[in-house]
């Protein structure tokens, strides 16, 4: 597709519940990378995978989250048992390699 | 621990104004710093800078890295409302591909 693509765009869910979240990333781009930006701050970064080897995932709050890219391409956040300090947007981006990322529109993800 | 500032955290300003958005980082093998524009939804790529003292520019923006003093800053002359949103800078480091973000300053531009 001509950029990121995540889905879905928004998610409640009552806390205790667990969510997948999608992203598509840019066709070809080799690195794939998921930020949470809380509100009135910066993304934050979890985790990035090259390929679909995750290289890094020292952000990753709690074992509670966990994340996938399995045949290289699409990507899935999971949080299980989530909390209300889950609640932020999540950003996905892609890069080719050497390039500046580009970032979807995220998920906007709220636990009541 | 890696850090990146930005300054100020808000700025409000009229149509026709020039600003000055403010980016200080400690990083350690720092790589390149980048600016991104994000409005209500993703955030969009502007500039990526690597080598000090040369100057990007795009339309009324543009930004110059100072490798020595570990900054960066972004100008917008002639700003128009549609410049209104959150600036964010972020660094790169040869270690890793992570971005690591300040916590952006927002911008409004009133006519």
């Amino acid at each position: 597709g001509a950029g990121v693509s995540q889905s879905p765009r928004y998610k409640v869910a009552k806390r205790g519940q667990d969510v997948a979240l999608r992203c598509d990333p840019i066709s070809g781009h080799v690195s794939l990378f998921w930020y949470q930006q809380a509100l009135g701050q910066g993304p934050e970064f979890l985790t990035y995978f090259q390929n679909e080897a995750q290289l890094d995932k020292s952000g990753l709050p709690s074992d509670r989250f966990f994340a996938e890219r399995p045949e290289g391409s699409v990507s899935t956040l999971k949080i299980q048992r989530t909390q209300q300090e889950d609640s932020a947007v999540y950003l996905c981006a892609s890069s080719s390699t050497g390039q500046p990322q580009h970032f979807g529109d995220g998920t906007r993800l709220s636990i009541l | 621990e890696d850090k990146v500032v930005q300054s100020p955290l808000s700025l409000v300003v009229h149509e026709g104004d020039t600003v000055t958005l403010n980016c200080s980082y400690e990083v350690t093998n720092f790589r390149s710093l980048l600016w991104y524009k994000q409005e209500k939804k993703a955030p969009t790529f502007l500039f990526m800078l690597t080598s000090s003292g040369i100057e990007k520019k795009s339309g009324r923006l543009s930004s110059i890295l100072d490798k020595k003093e570990l900054f960066s800053i972004l100008n917008i002359t002639a700003t128009q409302t549609g410049d209104s949103a959150v600036y964010l800078c972020a660094t790169l480091s040869y270690n890793t591909d992570k971005l690591i973000f300040g916590t952006g300053t927002r911008l409004q531009v009133f006519p």
